[in-house]
């Protein structure tokens, strides 16, 4: 069974600086990664998805995500933040292939800094 | 397109009460998900409905039923209300027979915020 660790569970960034949100997977078999945003009081929403080919993934909103299968991990940037990126930031792992559920980390709060 | 809806937004319960949350999707998609979302815990499977006609355990399905009663329509119930489900719980949706496999998004509905007493 796949299991996904977000690492931090609050990243406080100043508004044009860069941010990382860091996510690692353990899984036995090959994976599909997902990154989600929830902004206050909203659901969920796709960020980006790795499901195969090119490593790096772009999403909405300037993110962009690189897998990295040596150390199982699927870190989450953006290399300018604004306000409006204020948010919680869910990783999510699925194994590959067949009918599987998709397992979510506790999520990484982002607090822009005016 | 309304996307996930779900009712109510806000409700408050005295323990041994029972609820019926209610979700629809108009995206015609065939597998719905109820999910509960705690502080710290992130996001946790109660239920899940790969097709219309099908339900299963997630991963904390105890004092939880579902009822999928067509293929837009998946509800989630309390049948006697514990403080342990004060909870936000979110109602998503995904074309693909569950998600994870096929790679498929999620769709997830606003939520409802869930206190008991």
């Amino acid at each position: 069974a796949q299991s996904v660790t977000q690492l931090d569970s609050q990243v406080p960034v100043f508004e044009e600086a860069p941010v990382e949100l860091r996510c690692n997977y353990s899984s036995s078999v090959s994976v599909y990664l997902f990154w989600y945003v929830q902004y206050p009081n909203q659901g969920l929403q796709l960020l980006l998805k790795y499901l195969s080919g090119s490593t790096l993934v772009k999403g909405i909103n300037g993110f962009e995500a690189e897998f990295n299968k040596s150390q199982t991990s699927f870190h989450l940037r953006k290399p300018s933040v604004h306000i409006s990126d204020t948010a919680e930031y869910f990783c999510a792992v699925s194994d590959a292939g067949g009918y599987q559920k998709v397992t979510f980390g506790i999520g990484t709060k982002l607090q822009v800094i005016p | 397109n309304a996307g996930v809806t779900q009712t109510p937004k806000f409700q408050v319960l005295k323990t041994g009460q029972s609820m019926t949350l209610q979700c629809a999707q108009d995206m015609n998609h065939n597998s719905m998900y109820w999910y509960r979302q705690d502080p710290g815990m992130g996001l946790r499977l109660i239920y899940y409905s790969a097709s219309e006609g099908t339900t299963d355990k997630g991963e904390v399905p105890n004092g939880y039923n579902v009822s999928r009663l067509n293929k837009r329509e998946f509800s989630l119930r309390l049948e006697s209300a514990a403080p342990s489900q004060t909870s936000v719980y979110f109602c998503a949706s995904s074309e693909a027979w569950l998600a994870g496999g096929q790679g498929d998004t999620q769709y997830f509905g606003p939520g409802t915020r869930l206190t008991v007493l």
